[in-house]
């Protein structure tokens, strides 16, 4: 069965330092994967998808994610975090040939930027 | 301005009462989704529609129905068969299917009281 597992419910970092939002998968198939934020009370918005293409994906704000294969991994990071970077954020797995797109989430992680 | 809306914002609900939950979109998408967020959690699929006057039930889709009677809306209702109904729901919409990108609505925070 498909899953996703964020390694941390919560991650605190000072602004202008580095971020790093684990995320690890498990996929019998070739999986697409997505990281979405969703800041207080607010939906969710995309910040980047895999689709088997490039491995290391960019996305919008800065953000980029690495898929490594090997590890299981889908790691998201930033060189330099802002203030309002502050919010939750999901690794999400897509099932394949499904005939709908069925997303299955991660449990969250909240991160924390300080002054 | 092309989006999803959602409403209301906050909704109230004394136990054993029906509420009903808006989903509209006009990015002309085939696809919308239903589904619930609790604190800590990941979200969860209620409901789905890929296209006009079906929709498919997802992995919570006890003490909730759907209809999908026109495109552009989805909306949700909360039966009094929900047993624990207070929770954070969110509509979604996508145009195609696999690895298409799902669209996402600001939320409906329900509170039973």
């Amino acid at each position: 069965a498909q899953s996703v597992t964020q390694l941390d419910s919560h991650v605190s970092v000072s602004e202008g330092t580095p971020v790093l939002l684990r995320c690890n998968y498990s996929s019998s198939y070739s999986p697409s994967l997505f990281w979405y934020v969703q800041h207080p009370n607010k939906g969710l918005q995309l910040l980047l998808k895999y689709t088997s293409a490039a491995t290391l994906v960019k996305g919008i704000n800065g953000f980029e994610a690495e898929f490594k294969k090997s590890e299981t991994s889908f790691h998201l990071t930033k060189p330099s975090a802002h203030m309002s970077d502050a919010a939750e954020y999901f690794c999400v797995v897509s099932l394949p040939n499904t005939g709908f797109q069925k997303l299955v989430f991660g449990t969250g992680t909240r991160l924390l930027v300080s002054p | 301005d092309g989006g999803i809306t959602q409403s209301p914002k906050y909704l109230f609900r004394k136990e054993g009462q029906n509420v009903t939950l808006s989903c509209e979109q006009n990015l002309n998408h085939d696809a919308m989704y239903w589904y619930r967020q609790d604190p800590g959690q990941g979200l969860r699929l209620i409901y789905y529609s890929q296209i006009v006057n079906d929709f498919q039930k997802g992995d919570i889709a006890e003490g909730y129905s759907v209809s999908r009677e026109k495109k552009e809306s989805f909306p949700l209702t909360v039966t009094s068969a929900q047993k624990n109904p207070t929770a954070f729901y969110l509509c979604a919409s996508m145009q195609g299917a696999g690895t298409d990108t799902q669209y996402f609505g600001p939320g409906t925070r329900l509170t039973v009281l």
